[in-house]
């Protein structure tokens, strides 16, 4: 596709329920990335891909949260066992390179947990 | 703690005129600062980006004035626009071992230009 694309753009989930969150990079990219961004917030950094290798998970807040890119093109970012907390926009970014600097973001996924 | 204070938090500018967003970074190993543009409901749009061995950057009406010493750098907006208003972020980023580099932003600015 033109662009990174994410589904869905909007995602209500009930507290404790598992959600599920979809990114489609730029075709041919090699990295992509998961960010997190709370309401008036800068984006925050949570995961790495390099194709289908997560070099790094630092950013990942507990172990309720798990990404995986089994393919190396499209990636899931799941959710377990919601909490109120985990409410915000959930960003996926893509480069060409192995470096990420020039990532091309996509529109999101707004998740609130009632 | 914040590795990169962005401000100010919100800035409101006439058609025509300067704006001006400021950030201020701590680490050292940062090597790669870009701006980010990000309107309402879309994710943020790489504007312009610097490397810590240039002290300005101009592309258009946009430009990045660094200076490494004082561990700074700002956007300047020429010329501002009502289509300007947005919400930018600064970011800084620094390779890791394995060659990639990921972002810290700061926390934004909203800026709104009156027409």
């Amino acid at each position: 596709g033109a662009g990174v694309s994410q589904s869905p753009r909007y995602k209500v989930a009930k507290r404790g329920q598992d959600v599920a969150l979809r990114c489609d990079p730029i075709s041919g990219h090699v990295s992509l990335f998961w960010y997190q961004q709370a309401l008036g917030q800068g984006p925050e950094f949570l995961t790495y891909f390099q194709n289908e290798a997560q070099l790094d998970k630092s950013g990942l807040p507990s172990d309720r949260f798990f990404a995986e890119r089994p393919e190396g093109s499209v990636s899931t970012l799941k959710i377990q066992r919601t909490q109120q907390e985990d409410s915000a926009v959930y960003l996926c970014a893509s480069s060409s390179g192995r470096g990420g600097t020039e990532a091309f973001f996509g529109q999101g996924t707004r998740l609130t947990v009632v | 703690q914040q590795q990169v204070k962005q401000s100010p938090q919100s800035l409101i500018v006439q058609k025509g005129g300067i704006s001006i967003i400021n950030c201020a970074y701590e680490n050292t190993a940062f090597d790669y600062f870009p701006w980010y543009q990000q309107f309402p409901g879309k994710g943020p749009a790489l504007l312009i980006a610097i490397r810590p061995d240039v002290s300005e950057k101009k592309e258009g009406r946009f430009t990045i004035s660094f200076n490494k010493s004082a561990k700074q750098f700002s956007l300047h907006i020429m010329d501002s626009q009502p289509g300007d208003s947005a919400t930018y972020f600064c970011a800084a980023s620094m390779r890791a071992w394995s060659g990639y580099s990921t972002l810290t932003f700061g926390k934004g600015t909203m800026l709104l230009v009156s027409p």
